[in-house]
């Protein structure tokens, strides 16, 4: 599985779109990125993924670069119950379900 | 339903005791999962169940066995743990291994070997 790159931590107003970074340059063709979630004291949950195409959900948007190095997950309304850890994982898609968790970025919402 | 259970939500045991986690889900799903995660650390695959057969065993110490008695139930027997075992060991599940099935994760059993 390709290696991601996360920024540790980030901040965000309340009301504002959250932008998470995530870079995945060792990517191959035929790897999915794929995003989780952790909010505190509870499991991860799944939120989006996609393969080269922008993705859109109730929950989030996903915006892949041309040359799939890069991705960044978008939150267009931050709420508090947003904060969490963001995980952005790559892998094949039927790859046996195994799921390599990175560090992640911690997001903040503040009021 | 939409949810996986786990229980007990808290487990303190001695390094000589046997205990077992256990995991529950009802949406069907074929494959679970056992991941072991360490206070501000990214959970760790562990054990994955596919068809209740045992297929992904990450050179887990057998001191953690895991058992899948039928397609609703995965258990997670402990034995002769060390200290450094303590953690949240999350339970999750999926439809299957394709790019849409997601995995649902249960809350996590927070153990602690003293």
């Amino acid at each position: 599985d390709a290696k991601t790159t996360q920024p540790t931590s980030m901040d965000c107003a309340e009301g504002r779109a959250a932008n998470l970074p995530c870079n995945h340059s060792t990517i191959s063709g035929n790897e999915y990125v794929y995003w989780y979630r952790q909010i505190h004291s509870q499991g991860p949950q799944y939120i989006i993924h996609g393969l080269k195409n922008n993705e859109t959900n109730e929950m989030a948007s996903l915006i892949i670069t041309e040359d799939r190095k890069s991705s960044t997950l978008i939150l267009p309304h931050a709420t508090l119950r947003d904060t969490a850890v963001y995980y952005c994982i790559v892998r094949v898609g039927n790859q046996g379900g195994k799921l390599i968790f990175g560090q992640g970025t911690e997001l903040s919402v503040k009021p | 339903d939409t949810e996986v259970t786990q229980t007990p939500k808290h487990l303190v045991m001695g390094m000589t005791n046997k205990k077992s986690l256990k995991c529950e889900q009802h949406m069907g799903h074929r494959a679970m999962y056992w991941y072991k995660q360490k206070a501000k650390k990214p959970p760790e695959l562990m054990f994955v169940y596919s068809y209740e057969k045992l297929s992904i065993n990450e050179s887990v110490p057998s001191r953690f066995s895991p058992e899948c008695p039928n397609s609703s139930l995965l258990n997670l027997h402990l034995h002769a743990l060390q200290p450094e075992d303590s953690a949240l060991y999350l339970c999750a599940s999926s439809q299957g291994w394709g790019e849409k099935n997601e995995q649902f994760f249960g809350p996590g059993t927070r153990l602690t070997v003293l």
